[in-house]
């Protein structure tokens, strides 16, 4: 079974600051690895994601994340936040089995302080 | 603009009525999906649609019911709701049901159960 970790409930953070946003997972198998972000009253938007290749993955935004398979992890960065960045943010896996759906990450809660 | 529509956006209901939430996707894709998303906890897969057949339904109690008339709609249908069922409903869409492919989700359908 997999499961995700996000260790940080809320991450409050001063703008033009570096913030890491902290993911663990938990699988037996190969595994997908994701970022959604989620806006105040919005769904969930694709930030980026890891499929295979260089562990080091860039999205939108300004953001990046880096898997390290040895501790099983894919935390997210980004060097200076903006106020803009508030928001939910999901770290999500997907097995490679086929049909394997999306597990959920409890999500970290972004606040960029002026 | 994320191609997946939902409306409408908020729903206030009382545990007697029937109501129905409605979720369009204009990407041409072909899995769609319900999930629920409650205060404080991950997000739950509900139900998956794959060709317009249901391919999976996550012990969803039968109070809440989907419907695929075709690969661009998915309607969830509700009737006699618990307060608890009170939540943000997300919709999303995939090219097709690969792990590694990105879902689009919809803004979501926020529900009150009175």
């Amino acid at each position: 079974a997999q499961s995700v970790t996000q260790l940080d409930s809320q991450v409050p953070v001063f703008e033009e600051a570096p913030v890491e946003l902290r993911c663990n997972y938990s699988s037996s198998v190969s595994v997908y690895l994701f970022w959604y972000v989620q806006y105040p009253n919005q769904g969930l938007q694709l930030l980026l994601k890891y499929l295979s290749g260089s562990t080091l993955v860039k999205g939108i935004n300004g953001f990046e994340a880096e898997f390290n398979k040895s501790q099983t992890s894919f935390h997210l960065r980004k060097p200076s936040v903006h106020i803009s960045d508030t928001a939910e943010y999901f770290c999500a896996v997907r097995s490679d089995n086929y049909g394997q759906n999306f597990v959920f990450g409890p999500g970290t809660r972004l606040s960029v302080l002026p | 603009e994320t191609g997946v529509t939902q409306t409408p956006r908020h729903l206030v209901m009382g545990m007697t009525n029937k109501k129905s939430l409605k979720c369009e996707q204009h990407l041409g894709h072909n899995a769609m999906y319900w999930y629920k998303q409650s205060a404080k906890k991950p997000l739950e897969l509900m139900f998956v649609y794959s060709l317009e057949e249901r391919v999976e339904n996550n012990s969803v109690p039968s109070r809440f019911s989907p419907e695929c008339p075709n690969s661009s709609h998915l309607f969830l249908h509700l009737h006699t709701l618990q307060p608890e069922d009170s939540a943000l409903y997300l919709c999303a869409s995939s090219q097709d049901r690969i792990p590694f492919e990105t879902q689009y989700f919809g803004p979501g359908t926020r529900l009150l159960v009175l």
